[in-house]
């Protein structure tokens, strides 16, 4: 989607590794968010952050952490922890109110 | 969260409108009713949303039922580039100091059909 940028698109992660996935959009908007999505399943919210300096826990953060140091960049780190991590994972973000929100194209990730 | 409930699948012809039902009886007053569609490997597009009146955009129709218990996608002509998973979703609105930062909970969608 024009305005959001996701990579890689692919990503391979050994076990015991810490990856990074990146999210940077240049619309301004004030929220951001991860997404999960497995075979077959709809999106699953891991973070969110309404402004900067600021996120919150979704419904399956265990294993993942964030941070949102400037408005334009919402990283999600997928640590050890987490235990099952193939997954396709999906970045969005949203004006406020009830407005929608718009997607990037999302990083597909494996383990080796 | 309020859900929501899709037929899990649903055929269509090309060139012929196309009704995609959504229950939502649960919704509360300030939940927006949004419309998402996917296609593989790709993220979610934003299709149409609404609160209480009908709407129209350049992609679809979204007719809402007068108690806001239902709602309908209404893809006036279908094209074989409007196959995906359509997702009907209940969205509260990001509240200042609130929780619910207007997050989307997906479900299980309807997976659209259309045949030339």
């Amino acid at each position: 989607d024009g305005g959001i940028t996701q990579s890689p698109k692919y990503l391979f992660r050994k076990e015991g590794q810490n990856v990074t996935l990146s999210c940077e959009q240049n619309l301004n908007h004030d929220a951001m968010y991860w997404y999960r999505q497995d075979p077959g399943q709809g999106l699953r919210l891991i973070y969110y952050s309404q402004i900067v300096n600021d996120f919150q826990k979704g419904d399956i953060a265990e294993g993942y952490s964030v941070s949102r140091e400037k408005k334009e960049s919402f990283p999600l780190t997928v640590t050890s922890a987490q235990k099952n991590p193939t997954a396709f994972y999906l970045c969005a973000i949203s004006t406020g109110g009830g407005q929608p929100q718009h997607f990037g194209d999302g990083t597909r990730l494996s383990i080796l | 969260d309020a859900k929501t409930t899709q037929p899990n699948s649903m055929e269509s012809n090309e060139e012929e409108p196309v009704h995609l039902p959504c229950n939502h009886s649960t919704i509360s007053g300030t939940d927006y009713i949004h419309w998402y569609r996917q296609l593989p490997s790709q993220g979610p597009e934003y299709v149409i949303h609404g609160l209480t009146s009908n709407v129209n955009n350049r992609m679809a129709s979204l007719a809402i039922a007068e108690d806001r218990k239902s709602s309908t996608l209404i893809l006036h002509r279908a094209t074989l580039r409007d196959a995906a998973v359509y997702y009907c979703i209940l969205r509260p609105p990001i509240n200042a100091g609130g929780t619910s930062y207007g997050k989307l909970t997906f479900g299980q969608g309807t997976i659209l059909t259309v045949h030339p």
